[in-house]
């Protein structure tokens, strides 16, 4: 089974500063997906990357897949109050089907400071 | 925008009892998943299903079974119930496309207290 390695576990970061979250897997990535999850709530779906190089962006968040599929980034500029929270990446196997479970991180918490 | 629908959002339930949760996908949806997720734990897949058919199956315990109606709802039943089933139980929800991978939406969790 696919296991995924997040960096770091927590980060307190002022705001308006910068930060990049990674995810990195032993095993090439298929379907790499990043979620933000508020304590005790359900997750919030940011971004879906799939082929090597890929890069998406929404709003002031930013992720991207490497070019060999194994490592993933997700960075936010200008951080706000509102980014706080647990940062998930998950991934599917590869089965080819897209009905596949995720295989999720241990999570980065994520505190905004004023 | 419609979002996935879970019910109970809370439910306790003594040991050895049953609990049934029921997950409404997005409209249009044809696919669903089932997550658990422990006390400070990352969700861990349980199962999935593909119009009403099972689709890939993670941790699932077998006192636990699901299915996948004609109108995409989607029951987790849970029996013998343990104290260590008390969770989060995520529903999620996706639009099946050829030959890519689906977004998965999440559902806003249901919280199961086994006493």
């Amino acid at each position: 089974s696919q296991e995924l390695e997040q960096s770091p576990q927590s980060l307190i970061v002022q705001e308006g500063k910068n930060l990049t979250i990674n995810c990195t897997s032993s095993k090439t990535l298929y379907g790499l997906y990043w979620y933000k999850q508020k304590y005790g709530e359900g997750l919030i779906f940011l971004m879906m990357l799939q082929k090597g190089g890929e890069e998406k962006s929404h709003e002031k968040i930013t992720a991207k897949l490497d070019e060999k599929k194994q490592q993933s980034s997700l960075h936010i500029t200008a951080s706000q109050p509102s980014h706080a929270g647990i940062y998930l990446c998950g991934a599917a196997s590869y089965s080819g089907g897209g009905a596949d479970g995720l295989t999720f991180g241990k999570g980065t918490h994520l505190i905004i400071q004023p | 925008a419609a979002g996935v629908i879970q019910s109970p959002r809370h439910l306790i339930k003594e040991k050895r009892e049953t609990a049934t949760l029921k997950c409404y996908p997005i409209p249009r949806h044809d696919t669903v998943y089932w997550y658990q997720q422990g006390p400070g734990q990352d969700p861990q897949f349980l199962i999935s299903f593909y119009e009403k058919m099972q689709s890939d199956k993670g941790s699932i315990p077998d006192r636990f079974s699901a299915q996948q109606f004609s109108d995409y709802h989607s029951e987790l039943n849970m029996s013998s119930l343990e104290l260590g089933d008390s969770a989060l139980y995520f529903c999620a929800s996706s639009l099946e496309l050829a030959g890519v991978y689906n977004e998965q939406f999440f559902g806003p969790g249901t919280r199961l207290t086994v006493l």
